[in-house]
């Protein structure tokens, strides 16, 4: 089954205690993003991706990090989350191939950080 | 700079009623539009694309150029329709791919019995 899978779903933390969050799709796409939905503010993109090794800043980048070594995988890294970063976070992938070029978008991660 | 605006938080109508969810964008080149559903608890998933000129579930949208729109309509709303929309805009990266999406903040529809 074609889909976009994210880990964990829930999560809750600490202020400065480093975490991921994984995201992987089998789509084979080449774009992925992340971006966080806070309530009134929408979506946000965080940080985005056209390609293996290949990442740039969304909207809002600040605190976050990103890597792209493989196609399928495109972790996010909170080095020193904080309060202001609790929140709902999705992945999401895409290819310009596709006919309507759809993105996919994972379930979602809830993120606590107390 | 880009920019989607989506006025309505949140539109309550009846079942049957006509739906209008509103959505204007700001962009300096040609747009590729989009609107986004999320019912409750689950994943956005694509709606509809203004490139492809169909209509989903009862729902179409027209891109304006000259008002810069791309209003979301249905004539008469289903209780199963209920859920939060988003436009989104499109930067054309790589040929206007989906690659770098804006979103608006998001309608709530609710549609009641």
């Amino acid at each position: 089954e074609a889909q976009v899978t994210q880990n964990p779903r829930y999560l809750i933390t600490v202020t400065g205690k480093k975490l991921t969050v994984t995201c992987s799709q089998n789509m084979n796409h080449e774009y992925m993003s992340w971006y966080r939905q806070d309530p009134g503010l929408g979506l946000r993109q965080i940080y985005y991706s056209m390609n293996v090794e290949v990442t740039d800043k969304g909207d809002v980048p600040e605190g976050y990090k990103v890597s792209r070594k493989e196609k399928r995988n495109f972790p996010l890294i909170l080095e020193s989350p904080s309060p202001n970063q609790t929140s709902l976070y999705f992945c999401a992938s895409s290819s310009p191939q596709r006919v309507n070029n759809e993105q996919f978008f994972g379930p979602g991660t809830r993120l606590t950080v107390l | 700079a880009q920019r989607v605006t989506q006025p309505e938080k949140l539109l309550s109508v009846f079942k049957g009623a006509p739906v209008e969810l509103k959505c204007n964008y700001s962009y300096s080149g040609s747009p590729e539009l989009f609107w986004y559903v999320q019912y409750s608890r689950q994943r956005l998933q694509l709606l509809l694309r203004h490139i492809s000129r169909e209509s989903i579930k009862g729902f179409t949208a027209d891109l304006n150029k000259g008002e810069t729109s791309f209003h979301l309509k249905k004539p008469f709303a289903q209780e199963e329709d209920s859920a939060m929309y988003y436009c989104a805009l499109s930067s054309p990266h790589y040929g206007g791919s989906q690659g770098n999406l804006i979103f608006g903040k998001g309608t709530k529809l609710s549609v009641k019995p």
